[in-house]
Parts: structure tokens; C-alpha cells; sequence
């Protein structure tokens, strides 16, 4: 069974600082997906980004990025020039690549961030 | 384009009652799931389905049954509720094609359930 490891509950920055956040994970398998998700007070879960174990390139989406370390099996988001929106809780998650496609998500325990002005 | 609907989302239920968590979704997406979050969690699986007409159990399917008649809508539903269901519903769905990348789950707004 994979277990995804979030070892930060709490975390704030300045705003317009960096912040990183960091997620390890433990597997078997060679295949698979890692993904940021963020959840703000509305409770919305919103994708923020997505890395393919297979890709060696670290994904990026606007402020957002990642470091992808497959050895180390770890996975931390990098949040640039951190705006007040940006509080929320974020979580990892991991999926495995199944062939029929019927694989879980399994979320680590999140990291609470706030952005303070 | 709505993407993922839930109803109700807000529902206080006393023990021993059932009700029904409504999910929709207008993606033309053929998987579907259910997650529950409880205070402080991350996500729990409950059920699954891959189509319609096929579903299966998560990592937590007890006190639940599920039903996929149609592509659009997976409703959860709640019999003789208990205390322990108190939690923070979540329905997702995404798309799968065999042989191409796995896809993205696209989440629901959610449902704050109450069992008093």
C-alpha cells in the first residue's frame, strides 16, 4: 500500500516571500502520479499540479513548482511570490498508473499555509 | 459547463436516519468516486466506478452504498447513520482512456454532514 507523508501541519509567510512545502511518499511501484491539491475556506479541492513519475522534467504552473525526487521519493511544492489567495490547505496525493485506469488517490495529511499580508 | 455538482451541501442527520448525497457531472467523464474527509484528514476513498452499472468499494465502504445508472450521476447513499459518518463528503469524476495518461480527478464542492 502507498502512504503519502506531509510533515508540516502549519505553515506561514509574508506575502510575496517563498514558501516551500514539502510531501514524501512510499511505493513499490515505478509508474505513477503525484499531485498538489489545494483546498481553500470554501472547501473547494482544486488541482494545482501534476507530476508523471516518468517525466524527469520538475512540472511548473505559473508561481507554482515542483521538486520531484524520484530516489528520494519525495515531491515539495515551491509557491513564488505568495499572494493573500494562496491560504489554504494543501494536500499531496499519489496514483499509482493502473491499466484499467482504476487506480486511487491517496492524500497525505495536509499542510495548513497562510499567507500573512 | 458545471463540471462537479453536489447537493445538498450542508445536512444534520439524527442516528438511525438514511439520506442520499446527490452527485452530478456534465463532463462525459466515465470515472466517478466518492471521498470522505474527516477534521484534520486527508481524503478517504469509499466507493468507485468506472462506468455505468459498475462500481466497487474504496478504502472505507462501510455504512455506504453507491449506484451508477447513468454516466452523469453517482449518488452515495447513507443507511442508519451513526455518528462515526460525521465528515465532509467529496464526489469527483475523470476520464479514462485506455493507453493514454491517467487523468486528473476533478473534485465536487462537497457536503458538510452532521449525525447527531
Amino acid at each position: 500500500a502507498q502512504t503519502v507523508t506531509q510533515s508540516q501541519p502549519e505553515m506561514s509567510v509574508q506575502e510575496a516571500e517563498t514558501v516551500t512545502l514539502s510531501c514524501t511518499y512510499d511505493t513499490s511501484e515505478n509508474n505513477y502520479y503525484l499531485f498538489w491539491y489545494k483546498q481553500p475556506p470554501s472547501r473547494q479541492m482544486i488541482l494545482v499540479i501534476r507530476q508523471e513519475a516518468y517525466k524527469q522534467q520538475n512540472a511548473t504552473e505559473n508561481r507554482f513548482s515542483v521538486n520531484f525526487q524520484k530516489a528520494a521519493k519525495s515531491f515539495s511544492l515551491k509557491i513564488s511570490d505568495s499572494q493573500l489567495g494562496d491560504t489554504a490547505m494543501y494536500f499531496c496525493a499519489f496514483m499509482k498508473h493502473g491499466v484499467e485506469g482504476n487506480e486511487k488517490l491517496t492524500f497525505g495529511t495536509g499542510t495548513r499555509l497562510t499567507i500573512i499580508p | 459547463n458545471a463540471g462537479v455538482t453536489q447537493t445538498p451541501k450542508f445536512r444534520i442527520l439524527k442516528i438511525g436516519q438514511s439520506m442520499t448525497l446527490q452527485c452530478t457531472q456534465d463532463m462525459n467523464h466515465n470515472y466517478m468516486y466518492w471521498y470522505r474527509q474527516d477534521p484534520g484528514m486527508g481524503l478517504k476513498l469509499i466507493y468507485y466506478s468506472v462506468g455505468a452499472g459498475i462500481t466497487d468499494k474504496g478504502e472505507v465502504p462501510n455504512g455506504y452504498n453507491v449506484s451508477r445508472s447513468t454516466t452523469e450521476d453517482f449518488p452515495l447513499r447513507l443507511e442508519l447513520a451513526a455518528p462515526s459518518q460525521t465528515s465532509v463528503y467529496f464526489c469527483a469524476s475523470s476520464y479514462f482512456q485506455r493507453g493514454a495518461s491517467t487523468d486528473t480527478q476533478y473534485f465536487g464542492p462537497g457536503t458538510r454532514l452532521t449525525v447527531l
